[in-house]
């Protein structure tokens, strides 16, 4: 079955301090790959996609993601967080053998000490 | 921009009652969703729908119905509502690669 594994339910980094949030996925072709943040009360917001091209994608707020093939991974980078990033952060993949749907890990809490 | 519209925010139902929960897109997407979100679980499908009329289940469909009448509408159906359908549920969108979410509704089955 297809899953996506985010295998940090929640992390805390000190403001100004680098991040990553790690996803992989069960599959062995290219798929179309998503994160997605949701603060507190708030609706889901993409912050970037990778379909194909060049594996280091940006996103919006600063964010980054480099997909790796070898490793099934996606994962989402900032080098420099601030205390407006502490959300819920959503790793998904859609396309390929998972078709029309869009399958979510778990996701990851991130909080940030100031 | 392309808007997904959810006709409640908040909701409180009885068990056993039968519940709607609508969604409306403003463009000409094929494809709707309905997944709901739990803490720890993240976002699980329950339905999806490819056309009018047309629907498949997702990963999670028991104790749900859905129905699509028309192309810009989908509606997930509450047969008999249970308190673990307490949860926030979210539709969705989507033509080709990008997929729209709605801000959800908060269902509280007591």
């Amino acid at each position: 079955a297809q899953s996506v594994t985010q295998p940090d339910i929640h992390i805390t980094v000190s403001e100004g301090a680098s991040l990553e949030l790690r996803c992989n996925y069960s599959y062995g072709a290219t798929p179309y790959l998503f994160w997605y943040v949701q603060s507190p009360g708030q609706g889901l917001q993409l912050l970037l996609k990778y379909f194909s091209g060049d594996t280091l994608v940006q996103g919006i707020k600063g964010f980054e993601a480099e997909f790796k093939r070898s490793q099934s991974s996606f994962n989402l980078r900032k080098p420099s967080v601030h205390w407006s990033d502490a959300a819920e952060y959503f790793c998904a993949v859609g396309g390929g053998e998972y078709g029309n749907k869009l399958v979510f890990g778990a996701g990851t809490i991130l909080r940030v000490k100031s | 921009d392309v808007k997904v519209t959810q006709s409640s925010r908040y909701l409180v139902k009885r068990t056993g009652e039968k519940v709607f929960l609508e969604c409306v897109q403003d463009m000409d997407h094929e494809n709707m969703f309905w997944y709901r979100q739990d803490p720890g679980l993240g976002l699980r499908l329950i339905y999806f729908s490819y056309d009018v009329k047309m629907k498949e289940k997702g990963d999670i469909p028991e104790g749900y119905s859905v129905s699509r009448e028309k192309k810009e509408r989908f509606s997930l159906i509450l047969e008999s509502a249970s308190t673990n359908q307490t949860s926030m549920y979210l539709c969705a969108s989507r033509k080709g690669v990008g997929y729209t979410f709605g801000s959800g509704t908060r269902l509280t089955v007591v």
